[in-house]
């Protein structure tokens, strides 16, 4: 198994840019999640799902959009890319003992 | 939010045996998971506390008690490459009630 799999690794946007963080597990777990992590503000969580179909905020959603058409898949959009959204992007599965953590995106907003 | 508190940084010395406190919100609480983060790279699953007591895995062991709204996470014979950020990750009021909240984590130096 590939685990959690997430790309790109690294990107710059550019203020206003829209993109999709990928994020794909192969573990066939019902739960996922998306964290960002920032310096001395630990990891908080943007979105979440417990199936396909279903999705629902964290923490921290504003700017962001997910969805969840598959069990595989939970890509991670951001509509409009601003400075603070510079950070390093975590997506997460579970089975329901324990989160699995894919590699995380570095994504820099210039 | 779950206020997690744990401390800031802890430093060690190799082979020792190291105690990292958590204390939590037990509000909705429903359990609580440890994870070990080196720096750059992404956190990994340690250990996943339910019920009172001690669950040991290995060199690690984390304590619960769910009345005190309080974890450890005990490292025994310390290695350097335990030198890493320790994220004590209540679940349960926040996020839905499998999610986890993440404390800010504690880093541990360990020198020989």
């Amino acid at each position: 198994n590939a685990g959690v799999t997430q790309t790109p690794k690294f990107q710059v946007l550019k203020t206003g840019q829209s993109m999709t963080l990928q994020c794909a597990q192969d573990m066939n777990h019902e739960y996922m999640s998306w964290y960002r992590q920032d310096p001395g503000m630990g990891l908080r969580l943007i979105h979440y799902s417990v199936g396909a179909g279903i999705t629902d905020q964290g923490e921290v959603p504003n700017g962001y959009n997910v969805s969840r058409s598959t069990t595989e898949d939970f890509p991670l959009r951001l509509l409009s890319a601003a400075p603070s959204q510079t950070s390093v992007y975590f997506c997460a599965s579970s089975a329901g003992e324990g989160w699995y953590f894919g590699p995380g995106t570095r994504l820099t907003v210039t | 939010g779950q206020n997690i508190d744990q401390p800031t940084e802890m430093t060690a010395t190799e082979g020792a045996i190291v105690q990292i406190n958590c204390t939590y919100q037990t509000s909705g609480f429903n359990g609580l998971f440890w994870y070990q983060q080196h720096a750059g790279e992404a956190p990994t699953f340690l250990s996943y506390n339910v019920l009172d007591g001690l669950e040991e895995k290995g060199r690690f062991s984390s304590f619960l008690s769910r009345s005190k709204g309080y974890s450890y996470l005990l490292l025994k014979e310390l290695q350097m490459k335990d030198s890493a950020s320790y994220l004590c990750a209540p679940w349960g009021a926040s996020g839905g009630s499998y999610i986890p909240t993440f404390g800010r984590g504690t880093s541990l130096i360990v020198h020989p």
